[in-house]
């Protein structure tokens, strides 16, 4: 079964605005990670959070992960319209051999 | 950061056909990973490719429908054989430079339609 479920499935705001996603997994991990795609091409990897760190920052991201309930969050902050894409959290469950996505969260950012 | 070359980018291919997909990777890598992403929905995994061994392969996924070949630690390709409309997907490379769970680098995926 999937290991990331992620919530909002969609999410439209306006230019500006703060975006959040939710990431939620159900077995101990190693790490967790987030990433980004355009329109149906290749991930781009945006940011690795282990399992011994709380929150983690890069530029305008903010990842945040809670071991105990099993939950992470990507904000991102004064989104463009650029930021337009879909977001996915990506885990790596401990003594697994392979890294597992979640559903994915689709953005769009309102000019 | 590993770079990945993926072809084709996109094809429409005939019922019944098969299309093969490359991937040239940049460095050498141990393992590569390929993934089918169904509209909408999110990557799964298809089959993990090792160089001088067989590829394993997830579960729902068989190596007649999808043979890999990984001749070297920089090349993979995977085939999609006998294809039917269910097989229209984006299918995606990807390494681990790292090891596994480590940050993925992707190729820029295949657009497959079957018609």
């Amino acid at each position: 079964s999937q290991q990331g479920e992620e919530d909002p499935q969609a999410l439209s705001i306006q230019e500006g605005e703060n975006a959040t996603m939710n990431c939620s997994y159900k077995t101990s991990i190693n790490n967790l990670q987030w990433y980004r795609q355009n329109s149906g091409r290749g991930l781009v990897h945006l940011i690795l959070i282990r399992s011994n760190e709380r929150e983690k920052h890069s530029g305008r991201l903010r990842v945040t992960l809670d071991t105990s309930k099993k939950s992470s969050s990507l904000l991102i902050t004064a989104s463009r319209a650029a930021d337009t894409a879909s977001y996915f959290c990506a885990t790596a469950p401990t003594g697994g051999f392979k890294t597992i996505f979640g559903a994915g969260t689709r953005l769009f950012v309102k000019a | 950061s590993a770079v990945i070359s993926q072809k084709p980018s996109r094809d429409i291919c005939q019922r019944g056909t098969s299309l093969t997909i490359q991937c040239q990777v940049d460095s050498q890598v141990t393992m590569m990973f390929w993934y089918r992403q169904q509209p909408g929905q999110s990557l799964t995994l298809i089959a993990t490719a090792n160089q001088g061994s067989e590829a394993t392969y997830e579960s729902g996924f068989v190596i007649d429908k999808f043979p890999i070949s990984r001749p070297n630690l920089t090349f993979s390709t995977l085939t999609v054989s006998n294809m039917s409309p269910e097989d229209s997907s984006i299918y995606l490379c990807s390494v681990e430079e790292g090891g596994m769970g480590t940050e993925a680098f992707f190729g820029q995926g295949t657009r497959l339609t079957v018609v």
